[in-house]
C-alpha cells in the first residue's frame, strides 16, 4: 500500500521569497517519488523525480527536493519564487506493483498544494 | 514529438449514457495509464495497459473499462454514466512497465448532466 499526504492545501508567498511545499509519504516498497505541476486548464508536467539515486534531486525551473527516508518526507523547495510558479503542485509516489513484482504503474497522488505568488 | 494526445478535449453527456475517451501515447511509449481527477482533488488511478492487456487496476467499478490497440493507443469506456463521473480524465504514457517516468496528456473534461 502507498499513500501521500501534502501538508498544506494552499501556500502563499511573495515574488523573490523561498518556496516550501511539504509532502510525507507511505510505501510498502522502496518508493519512487515525484513532484508534478499543473497550471490551470493544462496537463501535468513532471518537475523532478527520485528513484533511489541521490537523495537531493534537482528539477526544472530551479526546483529541488530532498528524500529523507527517516522522516518519510519529500519536500519541494525553490530559493526564489517567480510569478510563473503560481500553479497546483502534486507530490506522487509509486512503487513496484503486483505484490513486489517488477512492474511499476500506479501513481498515487497527494491532494495537491495550490501555490500563490504575490508581486 | 506531439507528446501524449487525448480526444476529445471536452464532452457533455447525459446520465445513463456511455462515453469513449481516446489517448495516443508519446512516440516510443508502449504503456498507457488512465486517471480520474475530480474537481479540487488529485488524480486517481483507474487502470494501466501494456501489451494490450490490463496490468493493474485501481478502485473503480466495472463500468470503467479500457482497451489498448496494437499501435499502443488506448480507449477508456465508461458505461451507465453517473453525475459523479464528471471529472478531468488524464492519460499517461511511459516507456515500459518498469519505467517510472510518466508523461501526461492535457486531459478530457467530461461533464455528466
Amino acid at each position: 500500500a502507498q499513500s501521500v499526504t501534502q501538508l498544506d492545501s494552499h501556500v502563499s508567498v511573495s515574488e523573490g521569497t523561498p518556496v516550501l511545499l511539504r509532502c510525507n509519504y507511505s510505501s510498502s516498497y522502496s518508493p519512487s517519488l515525484f513532484w508534478y505541476v499543473q497550471h490551470p486548464n493544462k496537463g501535468l508536467q513532471l518537475l523532478l523525480k527520485y528513484t533511489s539515486a541521490a537523495t537531493l534531486v534537482k528539477g526544472i525551473n530551479g526546483f529541488e527536493a530532498e528524500f529523507k527516508k527517516s522522516e518519510t518526507s519529500f519536500h519541494l523547495t525553490k530559493p526564489s519564487a517567480h510569478m510563473s510558479d503560481a500553479a497546483e503542485y502534486f507530490c506522487v509516489v509509486t512503487g513496484k506493483g503486483n505484490a513486489g513484482g517488477t512492474s511499476y504503474g500506479k501513481l498515487t497522488f497527494g491532494q495537491g498544494t495550490i501555490l500563490t505568488v504575490h508581486p | 514529438d506531439a507528446g501524449v494526445t487525448q480526444s476529445p478535449t471536452h464532452l457533455i453527456k447525459t446520465r445513463g449514457q456511455q462515453v469513449t475517451l481516446r489517448c495516443s501515447p508519446k512516440s516510443g511509449h508502449d504503456t498507457v495509464s488512465w486517471y480520474q481527477q475530480a474537481l479540487g482533488q488529485g488524480p486517481q488511478f483507474i487502470f494501466q495497459y501494456y501489451e494490450e492487456e490490463e496490468r493493474q487496476r485501481g478502485n473503480f467499478p466495472d463500468r470503467f473499462s479500457g482497451h489498448q490497440f496494437p499501435n499502443y493507443s488506448s480507449e477508456l469506456n465508461v458505461n451507465a454514466l453517473l453525475l459523479g463521473d464528471s471529472a478531468l480524465y488524464l492519460c499517461a504514457s511511459s516507456l515500459d512497465l518498469d519505467n517510472t517516468e510518466a508523461f501526461f496528456g492535457q486531459g478530457t473534461r467530461l461533464t455528466v448532466v
